[in-house]
């Protein structure tokens, strides 16, 4: 089946700092990669949606200068939070579309990210 | 907008008691309800589709089945092993997918 890796699956940063997170689609193409944000006790919150190509689709209320999002290939696309601070600590899963019709969404292991 | 409700939020089971969990929906033009199961620190994992009211699917100790407003994902004599958060979450239009709470389950030896 369609697997989509993701990582690093934990990272410490100090505040200030940048970090990039990466999600590529192992064995299918992915025109189309999703970018979520889990808080303990709460939904899957859509951050972004990620065009190979393009320019990504931010939901409201999310900082496009704060989490940038690229996507230069049909296999890999990058969430940069850039000048992390404490409150950006959060549980962070792409997903891409798979299977036939692309109507399933296959998601990364996650990436815990912790600001000190 | 598109809105999920799951419930309950946290269910404990005895082993082999079988249970229902319950996700309760409105969308804009239905394009799939899909339920995952997610483990503590990893991403969901997929379990099921649902397209259109009375369609059922099973694996293994799992069956979902799907009306025009709420979906049940029922588990028949569960293990220690199916613990875990199950999510509820429904496509609407432009493939956004908008995701429930959670059920947390905890299945008891």
């Amino acid at each position: 089946g369609a697997v989509v890796s993701q990582h690093p699956s934990r990272v410490i940063c100090k505040s200030g700092t940048s970090v990039k997170i990466e999600c590529r689609s192992l064995d299918f193409q992915a025109t189309t990669m999703f970018w979520y944000r889990q808080f303990p006790k709460q939904s899957l919150m859509l951050m972004a949606t990620s065009n190979e190509g393009s320019k990504a689709t931010y939901e409201q209320g999310v900082e496009k200068d704060k989490f940038l999002i690229n996507h230069a290939s049909l296999t890999l696309s990058t969430l940069t939070v850039t000048s992390a601070h404490p409150e950006d600590s959060s549980f962070y899963i792409c997903s891409a579309l798979s299977g036939s019709g692309a109507n399933v969404l296959t998601f990364g292991a996650g990436s815990r990210l912790t600001v000190l | 907008e598109d809105q999920v409700t799951q419930s309950p939020e946290a269910l404990r089971l005895q082993e082999g008691e079988s249970s229902s969990l319950n996700c309760s929906y409105t969308v804009s033009g239905l394009r799939g309800l899909f339920w995952y199961r997610q483990d503590p620190g990893k991403g969901p994992e997929f379990l099921f589709t649902l397209y259109s009211a009375g369609e059922e699917k099973e694996k293994e100790r799992l069956k979902a089945t799907l009306t025009k407003k709420e979906s049940f994902l029922h588990i028949t004599a569960p293990k220690p092993e199916d613990s875990a958060t199950y999510l509820c979450a429904v496509s609407g239009g432009y493939q956004k997918v908008t995701f429930g709470i959670g059920t947390k389950l905890q299945v008891i030896p």
